[in-house]
């Protein structure tokens, strides 16, 4: 089945700083690559995705990137804010699930 | 917002006694997915079902059970809560081909 990993676990940034957090995954055939944003006790809400057939997409402050060769992928937000302090999941998909990576805390100090 | 309803959103049992945890969806999605979430760790899924085909992950304790008894509504049953089945259950539904929509979660707490 589908493996991803998620670098790093915790990342700490100044406001206005961008943060970037990365993922690879194992299965070749994943072909949809989520981003999930979840706050303290709320649930998990995309915020970007990207397809395989595509190697980078930008939505305002945060983007994605994809290297289907080297199976990795990763997020950037650039100007960071206060309220983007939250924890960040990437998924990879394989038969209809998603395969989470295991998160990472985000913190925006003002 | 409410597209995927949780029910009810707080649950506490006490150990060993059954409980059930509901989710409806207005979407008319054909999959419905149920996740336990634990604190500072990623939902790990439990199992699916597209349209009426069950799916359970290798690893999902035979104490979990699941009824899909119409596109709309599917179920949690913990058929014999333990302390260690405390967490969120999440509840998603998807096309299967891209994203997930989540549910809010049902924080259960076992006493």
């Amino acid at each position: 089945g589908e493996n991803v990993e998620q670098h790093p676990s915790t990342l700490s940034v100044q406001e206005g700083d961008s943060a970037v957090i990365k993922c690879t995954y194992s299965d070749s055939a994943s072909n949809y690559f989520p981003w999930y944003k979840q706050e303290l006790g709320k649930r998990p809400q995309l915020i970007i995705d990207i397809r395989s057939n595509v190697g980078e997409k930008k939505d305002q402050r945060i983007a994605v990137t994809l290297n289907k060769t080297a199976k990795h992928f990763s997020l950037h937000i650039t100007e960071t804010q206060p309220e983007d302090s939250a924890v960040y999941f990437c998924a990879g998909t394989g038969n209809y699930k998603l395969t989470f990576g295991k998160g990472t805390l985000l913190t925006v100090n003002p | 917002d409410a597209m995927v309803i949780q029910n009810p959103r707080y649950q506490v049992t006490q150990f060993g006694k059954p409980v059930t945890l509901s989710c409806s969806q207005t979407l008319n999605h054909n999959v419905m997915y149920w996740y336990q979430q634990k604190s500072s760790q990623a939902p790990k899924l439990l199992f699916h079902y597209y349209d009426k085909d069950f799916n359970n992950e290798a690893d999902t304790p035979d104490n979990f059970q699941s009824r899909r008894p119409n596109t709309s509504f599917c179920f949690l049953d913990i058929r014999s809560p333990g302390l260690g089945d405390a967490a969120m259950y999440l509840c998603a539904t998807g096309t299967g081909e891209r994203e997930q929509y989540f549910g809010p979660g049902t924080r259960l707490t076992v006493t």
